[in-house]
């Protein structure tokens, strides 16, 4: 799987856009990123993934750029309950293979 | 869908006791894995299972720790003999491979080995 490399914490304004970097600049071509999230004692979330294109659900928006070695996470609107760790992950297909790996991810803090 | 359901979600044991950890995987899913979570390590993924069988094991990090999946709905990660070291949170989660929207967790299970 290839490296991610995210910051280790951020702030975000509640009501603004949350704008989550993550840099995979060895991915290979049939890598998948993956977003997770984890809130204070609860288990992994999934949220988001995609391969080339950007992607748009319910919960957030992904964005990669063209070159596919980085991407960013954007929560349009930060609530106080999207306090949160998020892992970005650049795997091959994640749903039967074992191997979503999770680093430390970036700390996130919506703040009033 | 009640989601991945694991118990306990709290076991306090003494050192030395064996401890078995349960999951129900959700309905239809043909993967599930198992992770343990520290401050230390973060996040570490122990077993995985396909279709009940288990293929990869490498991160069960003692043979002290052993996992099974007698059917599709149920599987067990036990720790005989505990240690103070295998303090943790265990999660399990499961996944399908015909629809790719990630893996689900469960809440995890609290273990405190005293």
């Amino acid at each position: 799987d290839a490296k991610t490399t995210q910051p280790t914490s951020m702030d975000c304004a509640e009501g603004r856009a949350a704008n989550l970097p993550c840099n995979h600049s060895t991915i290979s071509g049939n890598e998948y990123v993956y977003w997770y999230r984890q809130i204070h004692s609860q288990g992994p979330q999934y949220i988001i993934h995609g391969l080339k294109n950007n992607e748009t659900n319910e919960m957030a928006s992904l964005i990669i750029t063209e070159d596919r070695k980085s991407s960013t996470l954007i929560l349009p609107h930060a609530t106080l309950r999207d306090t949160a760790v998020y892992y970005c992950i650049a795997t091959n297909y994640g749903g039967s293979q074992g191997n979503l790996i999770f680093g430390k991810g970036t700390k996130l803090s919506v703040k009033p | 869908d009640a989601g991945v359901i694991q118990s306990p979600r709290h076991e306090v044991t003494e050192m030395g006791q064996e401890v078995t950890l349960r999951c129900k995987p959700i309905s239809g899913h043909n993967s599930l894995f198992w992770y343990r979570q520290t401050m230390m390590r973060g996040l570490e993924l122990l077993i995985y299972f396909n279709n009940n069988v288990p293929i990869d094991d490498s991160g069960m990090p003692e043979d002290r720790f052993s996992a099974k999946m007698p059917n599709a709905s149920f599987s067990t990660l036990k720790i005989q003999p505990s240690e103070p070291r295998d303090s943790a949170v265990y999660f399990c989660a499961s996944s399908s491979f015909r629809v790719n929207y990630g893996y689900t967790f469960g809440s995890g299970t609290r273990l405190t080995v005293v």
